[in-house]
């Protein structure tokens, strides 16, 4: 069965330094891999996605991630945060053996501190 | 092109009662997925329709349904409150399956369940 786990339920930086969200999926068949953001009182949006194209995806707002088959891992980076980035970061797999059903994580909060 | 539209956004009820949500996605998307978010259980996944028939259901109990309409809007249902359905639901539509299309949220209904 496929799954998803976000290894940080929090993640605090500096503004002007690096992000580093972590994301480990399992599956059995090749995953479409997500990343959505939910900013306060606001609705979930796409980031970027990954469905089995170039391995290094490039999204909205500076981010990227890394899809790494070896590791299993699909983590979402950003070379200098900013105070905006602040919100809810959500990994989410997909693929044949969820019948395409998206299987979310459970969230992490990025926290900005000036 | 106008986005999804949640209706009503913020509800009341008591426990017993039944409720009912209306979601209608954006004009040709023929996917509506709904989710049920809370702060200790984060983002869970009620059930997806396509084209009006339901393609995937989540692990909820049988007073959770759901349909679509030929126009693709479609409605959940909440039979017999329980004060722990009190949540943001969330619907989402994509032109395809979930699975692999981006997904576009809702504004949401906060459902308060006294």
């Amino acid at each position: 069965a496929q799954s998803v786990t976000q290894l940080d339920s929090h993640v605090s930086v500096s503004e002007g330094t690096p992000v580093l969200l972590r994301c480990n999926y399992s599956s059995s068949y090749s995953p479409s891999l997500f990343w959505y953001v939910q900013h306060p009182n606001k609705g979930l949006q796409l980031l970027l996605k990954y469905t089995s194209a170039a391995t290094l995806v490039k999204g909205i707002n500076g981010f990227e991630a890394e899809f790494k088959k070896s590791e299993t891992s699909f983590h979402l980076t950003k070379p200098s945060a900013h105070m905006s980035d602040a919100a809810e970061y959500f990994c989410v797999v997909s693929g044949l053996d969820s019948n395409y059903q998206l299987i979310w994580g459970a969230g992490t909060k990025l926290i900005i501190k000036p | 092109k106008a986005g999804v539209t949640q209706t009503p956004r913020y509800l009341i009820k008591t426990r017993g009662q039944q409720v009912t949500l209306s979601c209608s996605p954006i004009s040709g998307h023929r996917s509506v997925s709904w989710y049920q978010q809370t702060p200790g259980q984060g983002l869970q996944f009620l059930f997806e329709y396509f084209s009006e028939t339901q393609r995937n259901k989540g692990n909820f109990p049988g007073r959770f349904s759901g349909r679509q309409f030929s126009n693709s809007r479609s409605e959940m249902n909440v039979s017999t409150l329980e004060l722990g359905d009190s949540a943001l639901y969330l619907c989402a539509s994509s032109f395809g399956t979930g699975g692999s299309d981006e997904q576009y949220f809702g504004p949401g209904t906060r459902l308060t369940v006294t």
